[in-house]
């Protein structure tokens, strides 16, 4: 069973730019959700995809936005970048959408560095 | 609105030695799942051991197991025989056992753990 891939690992972005990073769930996972860790802290929610919709959202602004493709991969876009963006993004799958039960799987991450 | 607060930054702890870490969460829900993960330099989170609110017994995971005191709000693991794979940064989670629901994280324990 392959478990949760992300990419890029790592990239350097200029302030304004945008950027789309990716997500490979795990094998019959059908959830997904993204996490903004910056540095120091615990990782904070920002979305979540079941079957192709976004179905909860943490307190990030518009410019956070995702998709969810039929395979149940994922990619999390940021618009307009701010240095404050800079941060590991991380990406979690599960099997269903409402049970607190239900075990995330987490990526690596991918480490975001906005200049 | 759920917290998670770890007061501790940083633990060290001799390898085969016994360590303590503590967590304190606020809710107003009944029912609800705590967890510790652990994520070592290579980012990725990785489960350690999960208690649902319900269950009084407390949870063991071989080396780690926690004392859940409910009333108290306080969900500690203890890491006996440490290890030197067991340093990494350790994050306590809470989740809502039903309905919509995310993770959400405390700031992280950074453990030590010299020979």
């Amino acid at each position: 069973e392959t478990g949760v891939t992300q990419s890029p690992t790592h990239l350097i972005k200029t302030r304004g730019q945008q950027v789309t990073l990716r997500c490979s769930s795990q094998s019959g996972h059908n959830t997904v959700s993204w996490y903004q860790q910056a540095l120091g802290q615990g990782p904070q929610f920002i979305f979540q995809y079941y079957r192709e919709e976004e179905n909860g959202r943490g307190n990030f602004p518009p410019r956070f936005s995702g998709l969810q493709f039929p395979n149940y991969s994922s990619e999390l876009n940021v618009n307009a970048l701010e240095l404050d963006d800079s941060a590991l993004y991380l990406c979690a799958s599960s099997q269903g959408r409402f049970s607190g039960a239900n075990v995330l799987t987490f990526g690596a991450g991918s480490r975001l560095t906005v200049l | 609105a759920q917290t998670v607060t770890q007061s501790q930054p940083e633990m060290s702890v001799q390898e085969a030695e016994t360590v303590t870490l503590s967590c304190t969460y606020d809710t107003s829900e009944s029912d609800y799942y705590l967890f510790w993960y652990k994520q070592p330099p290579s980012r990725q989170m990785i489960l350690v051991i999960r208690q649902e609110a319900y269950k009084q017994q407390n949870a063991t995971e071989n080396r780690f197991s926690v004392n859940f005191q409910k009333a108290a709000k306080s969900f500690s693991l203890k890491i006996s025989d440490s290890q030197l794979g067991d340093a990494a940064m350790y994050f306590c989670a809470y989740r809502k056992a039903s309905g919509y629901s995310t993770l959400t994280f405390g700031k992280g324990t950074m453990l030590l753990v010299s020979p």
